[in-house]
């Protein structure tokens, strides 16, 4: 069964930092595109950024560019983001998604953890 | 970007009845190269994250009730609930991944009449 776990969320004042984190079990972790999604409060879902499963290339979407920084370690079944200079806008709850298709880009997602709230206010 | 949007944004139906709930993307998802289209479908309920329903527009995922169906090409498309049933409450959002960044549209609320 496929796992997905969440942490690494919490309170930050603007422009601080936060390292989220996304234990993965189930699937061979590096065969698969891995992504963050995230959900303000009461609103929509927005894709934020991808990893490929080797590692190699990243993607995100404009309004993390510069500020985000996703990576994975293999060898622990982990996906990193790693998020400075946060803003209001940030403020989410942030999922860590797997792609359904063994594709090196990330496409769309077949299995989602619960999620880890970020809050940026000061 | 390609932007997505869903109509109508809420709606409620009878128990039994058809929900049917559309989604319109700025430019085309359809691959020429495999004729395919980029498009998947959610279901969201309250305190739960989203559920992958259907992918390529209209392949149902494995466990996913035969009542939901998605049809369309190009630019529009659609998903169908045939017979709605209580648990079928949720928000629905579809997501193109034929450009990047991917992206969803708003979401649809779907309640009970």
């Amino acid at each position: 069964e496929v796992q997905l776990l969440e942490s690494g969320g919490g309170l930050v004042q603007p422009g601080g930092s936060l390292r989220l984190s996304c234990a993965a079990s189930g699937f061979t972790f590096s065969n698969y595109a891995m992504s963050w999604v995230r959900q303000a409060p009461g609103k929509g879902l927005e894709w934020v950024s991808g990893i490929s499963g080797s590692g190699e290339s990243t993607y995100y979407v404009e309004s993390v560019k510069g500020r985000f920084t996703l990576s994975r370690d293999i060898s622990k079944n982990t996906l990193y983001l790693q998020m400075n200079s946060l803003r209001a806008e940030d403020t989410a709850l942030y999922y860590c998604a797997k792609d359904r298709e063994g594709s090196s880009t990330p496409r769309y997602f077949d299995s989602w953890g619960q999620g880890t709230l970020v809050t940026v206010s000061s | 970007d390609t932007v997505m949007t869903q109509s109508p944004d809420s709606l409620a139906v009878s128990l039994g009845e058809t929900a049917t709930i559309y989604c319109k993307s700025s430019q085309s998802v359809l691959y020429s190269f495999n004729n395919k289209n980029y498009l998947a479908w959610y279901q969201q309920k309250p305190g739960q994250p989203p559920k992958l329903l259907i992918s390529w527009a209209s392949t149902r995922e494995s466990g996913v009730p035969d009542r939901f169906s998605g049809s369309g090409s190009g630019a529009d498309f659609s998903l169908t609930i045939s017979g709605l049933q209580a648990e079928d409450v949720a928000v629905y959002y579809c997501q193109q991944y034929y450009t990047a960044p991917r992206t969803f549209g708003q979401g649809t609320k779907v309640e009970i009449k």
